[in-house]
């Protein structure tokens, strides 16, 4: 089965200073990756998403993530941030031709400050 | 083109009570999802309706049950509700796959067990 790690649970930044939050993944299988956001009451929004192809996605807002295979990882990064991306960010696991339930890490407050 | 709508939008109830959750998913999608968020579980998969019939199921009491209708609305039931079951409930839908599709989250249920 596959798991979701978010190695970071908070992380603070300044406004227009670059961040990177961190996602590791473990399956035994090929599998699709996905990064949602979460604004404060609200659902949970995709930013990207990786399937197959380029290892380097680019979403909204913009957001980009590099897809690692040897790492199992699945870093979300942007050059520079705004204070309205201040939300919390899930990343998420689901295994081709395997489990069709995604798994979602536990999150990751990006809280910008001006 | 209207998002995914959840009603109500919160609930109090007491322990022992039973709870129903309504979910509209986007126009033209046939699989609905429901999760539950807590601070300390994070989202956890409850289960997926797919043309009315339950898909997917995570690791839930058969106290959780859902249903989905011809018009793939969908409908998440909690019996005797216990303390534990405070969270949001999510429901997301998407157009088929659950492991590769963008997943659209409504704004959640907010559920208070006195």
């Amino acid at each position: 089965a596959q798991s979701v790690t978010q190695l970071d649970s908070q992380v603070p930044v300044f406004e227009e200073a670059p961040v990177e939050l961190r996602c590791n993944y473990s399956s035994s299988v090929s599998v699709y990756l996905f990064w949602y956001v979460q604004y404060p009451n609200q659902g949970l929004q995709l930013l990207l998403k990786y399937l197959s192809g380029s290892t380097l996605v680019k979403g909204i807002n913009g957001f980009e993530a590099e897809f690692n295979k040897s790492q199992t990882s699945f870093h979300l990064r942007k050059p520079s941030v705004h204070i309205s991306d201040t939300a919390e960010y899930f990343c998420a696991v689901s295994e081709g031709g395997g489990s069709y339930i995604p798994t979602f890490g536990r999150g990751t407050s990006l809280i910008v400050h001006p | 083109k209207a998002g995914v709508t959840q009603t109500p939008r919160y609930l109090i109830k007491t322990r022992g009570q039973q709870v129903t959750l309504s979910c509209s998913p986007i126009s033209g999608h046939r699989s609905v999802s429901w999760y539950q968020q807590t601070p300390g579980q994070g989202l956890q998969f409850l289960f997926e309706y797919f043309s009315e019939t339950q898909r997917n199921k995570g690791n839930f009491p058969g106290r959780f049950s859902g249903r989905q209708f011809s018009n793939s609305r969908s409908e998440m039931n909690v019996s005797t509700l216990e303390l534990g079951d405070s969270a949001l409930y999510l429901c997301a839908s998407s157009l088929a796959d659950l492991s590769r599709d963008e997943q659209f989250f409504g704004p959640g249920t907010r559920l208070t067990v006195l």
